[in-house]
């Protein structure tokens, strides 16, 4: 079975700031990758997926990911954040060979970005 | 991308009594749908799988009797929270996958969740 870790619990960052999420996976197969965020107070919304091609993938809001194979690494990037990304970011993996597509959540990152 | 409701999004029940949540698909059928369980300040837990017309297969440690699942149609999950007791106060959130074939397969949507309180 996949697992997936997110090593970071809190990211506090000032508008501006560079961001980077990190995302770890387990999963000795083919993956599709996820990167979901929660707004306060709104449900889960699809920022961006990796599922095949080009590994760097841009998504909403000026978000992208980049998968690395060789590290089980599909870390969530943002050149210059704005106070309104603060938001819990959870990644996700679903096997890629269509095993039931459940996905695996991450712990979650809480970013908190101060005006 | 497509989008999923869900009714309540907030209900408080006294202890004893069975509540129902409604998952919808509005833009498309959904052969799969999925229930998860997101505690405070943790991640979401999935509780169990949904396919329209069968038995939902549920993730261990989940009762199936006290978690019913019923998948009737293309658009509607419902789940019953069985004779609810306070631990089973949670934030529970449904999503659906978009069948294959659609230009975003393979990825779930998510309703905006249900948060119940049994007193």
């Amino acid at each position: 079975a996949q697992s997936v870790s997110q090593h970071n619990h809190h990211v506090i960052l000032s508008e501006a700031a560079s961001l980077e999420l990190g995302c770890n996976y387990s999963y000795g197969g083919t993956v599709n990758l996820f990167w979901y965020v929660q707004y306060p107070g709104q449900h889960l919304q699809l920022l961006l997926k990796y599922f095949s091609g080009d590994p760097l993938v841009k998504g909403i809001k000026g978000f992208e990911a980049e998968f690395i194979k060789s590290k089980f690494s599909f870390n969530l990037r943002k050149p210059s954040v704005q106070w309104s990304d603060t938001a819990e970011y959870f990644c996700a993996v679903t096997a890629g060979n269509n095993a039931g597509n459940m996905l695996t959540f991450g712990g979650g990152t809480r970013l908190m970005v101060k005006p | 991308g497509a989008v999923v409701s869900q009714h309540p999004s907030r209900v408080i029940c006294k202890s004893g009594t069975s509540v129902k949540i409604e998952c919808r698909s509005l833009d498309f059928q959904a052969t799969t749908m999925f229930w998860y369980r997101q505690f405070p300040k943790k991640s979401l837990m999935l509780m169990a799988t949904s396919n329209e017309g069968s038995k939902a297969t549920y993730e261990q440690g989940v009762e199936k009797d006290k978690f019913l699942i019923n998948h009737a149609s293309l658009t509607l999950s419902t789940l019953t929270v069985t004779s609810a007791h306070p631990e089973d106060s949670s934030f529970y959130i449904c999503s659906a996958r978009v069948p294959v074939g659609r230009e975003y397969q393979e990825t779930q949507y998510f309703g905006p969740g249900t948060r119940l309180l049994v007193l």
